[in-house]
């Protein structure tokens, strides 16, 4: 069965420093986004990203938030200068957009993010 | 009002109890509608989506109500690897079709 594919699975960075969390998606999914869940509260919708760009983002996505997908087939998410406030598990997720399960979300493992 | 609200827990059950959890929501356009269920320190997987007139899948049964924008999960015979976090999902207003969560609700079945 097809998967989302993150990496890494865990980082720890310094406060300040600037962090990538890649994503491998599902290749014939249309539809794209990072989500975030802080340790014992509920997952969080960061961004979504249809046809090469940001199509909405939610109030935790600053200016410290950027999204890529250089190459057709990576999906990346910069923070560039992390907060303490900043760490939680970050899930990549796609969906077909089309077809059985158009609307079906598929996440991946995660990427854990601790700021010290 | 929250747009996705349900109790959290924890729901503390025997096995082969019958368990069900609600939810609410608070936009009226939404259209689509599931439960995930996610393990601790896992990623959310999707239990099931739930459909107008109601569907079941083994032991699992989803309502929706849209009248009262309300959403229900029934677990029958529940088993030990029940034992998670069950989050109800519901579309958001917009283009892009984000998916918003409630804050889950923990079910531990105990043997």
């Amino acid at each position: 069965e097809p998967e989302v594919t993150q990496t890494p699975s865990h980082q720890v960075t310094q406060m300040g420093q600037e962090v990538i969390l890649r994503c491998v998606p599902i290749s014939n999914h249309l539809y794209f986004y990072w989500y975030r869940q802080i340790l014992g509260q509920k997952v969080e919708f960061l961004v979504s990203f249809y046809n090469n760009e940001i199509s909405e983002k939610s109030e935790i996505f600053d200016d410290q938030f950027s999204v890529e997908r250089p190459d057709g087939s990576n999906f990346t998410l910069k923070i560039r200068s992390t907060k303490l406030e900043d760490s939680a598990m970050y899930f990549c997720a796609g969906m077909p957009g089309q077809g059985d399960g158009a609307n079906v979300l598929t996440f991946g493992a995660g990427s854990r993010l601790t700021v010290l | 009002r929250k747009e996705v609200e349900q109790d959290p827990g924890p729901f503390n059950v025997p096995e082969g109890a019958t368990v069900a959890f609600n939810c609410t929501y608070s936009n009226s356009a939404s259209q689509s509608f599931f439960w995930y269920r996610q393990d601790c320190r896992k990623e959310p997987k999707l239990l099931m989506s739930v459909y107008s007139s109601g569907n079941e899948d083994g032991r699992f049964t989803a309502q929706l109500n849209r009248a009262s924008q309300y959403i229900s999960l029934l677990i029958r015979d529940s088993k030990l690897s029940d034992s998670a976090t069950y989050l109800c999902v519901v579309n958001g207003v917009g283009a892009t079709n984000k998916l918003i969560f409630g804050t889950g609700t923990l079910l531990a079945v105990q043997p």
